[in-house]
């Protein structure tokens, strides 16, 4: 699986954009880059995919450079709750034996009143 | 959208017990499930992958009789953390696949809210 590279921590105010980016240089062909969040206490909750294509759900929307070495995932109007660490992760859907997800370290997001 | 519910949610024991977490599909059927561990600002560190029906795969470094998963249904994993120490106090969570077939659609992993354990 391709490594990915994230800010430690962001800061951001509540009800602006919050930018989250996130390098995957040696990303291949087959895979796809994944986000998800884990609030304190809690499971990590799956937000957005995407392979090529710009992405948008009712979560976020996921920028991919048209080279696909990096991507950022923006939340339109950040609330207090959106407060959380966010998980960047390049996996290939290919599955057989290597279907882990492993997560990095993340970058924390702190939304600020 | 598909929940998997954890349970406990914390736990809190004496050294040398045992503490069982269960790991619960709530709407669909899991054929994989995932178990977690995450020490306090640390990331999640898969400790094993268990399927239905058969035995559970261990990660590298993670004891198979230190820590017994059960996954006897579709719907069901369990956890036990056996003869309990302190180190072994964590954050413990699990995820379930819904869906089957060789292709791993990511999105379609659910995760539980976590066990909390605290061992004295």
């Amino acid at each position: 699986d391709a490594k990915t590279t994230q800010p430690p921590s962001m800061d951001c105010a509540e009800g602006r954009a919050a930018n989250l980016p996130c390098n995957h240089s040696t990303i291949s062909g087959n895979e796809y880059v994944y986000w998800y969040r884990q609030i304190h206490s809690q499971g990590p909750q799956y937000i957005i995919h995407g392979l090529k294509n710009n992405e948008t759900n009712e979560m976020a929307s996921l920028i991919i450079t048209e080279d696909r070495k990096s991507s950022t995932l923006i939340l339109p109007h950040a609330t207090l709750r959106d407060t959380a660490v966010y998980y960047c992760i390049v996996k290939s859907n290919s599955g057989g034996s290597n279907y882990k997800l492993t997560f990095g370290k993340g970058t924390l997001l702190t939304v600020n009143p | 959208g598909a929940v998997v519910s954890q349970h406990p949610s914390r736990v809190i024991c004496k050294s040398g017990t045992s503490v069982k977490i269960e790991c619960r599909s709530l709407d669909f059927q899991a054929t994989t499930m995932f178990w977690y561990r995450q020490f306090p600002k640390k990331s999640l560190m898969l400790m094993a992958t268990s399927n239905e029906g058969s035995k559970a795969t261990y990660e590298q470094g993670v004891e198979k009789d230190k820590f017994l998963i059960n996954h006897a249904s579709l719907t069901l994993s369990t956890l036990t953390v056996t003869s309990a120490h302190p180190e072994d106090s964590s954050f413990y969570i699990c995820s379930a696949r819904r869906g089957t077939g060789g292709e791993m659609l990511y999105e379609k992993l659910f995760f539980g809210s976590g066990t909390q354990l605290s061992v004295l």
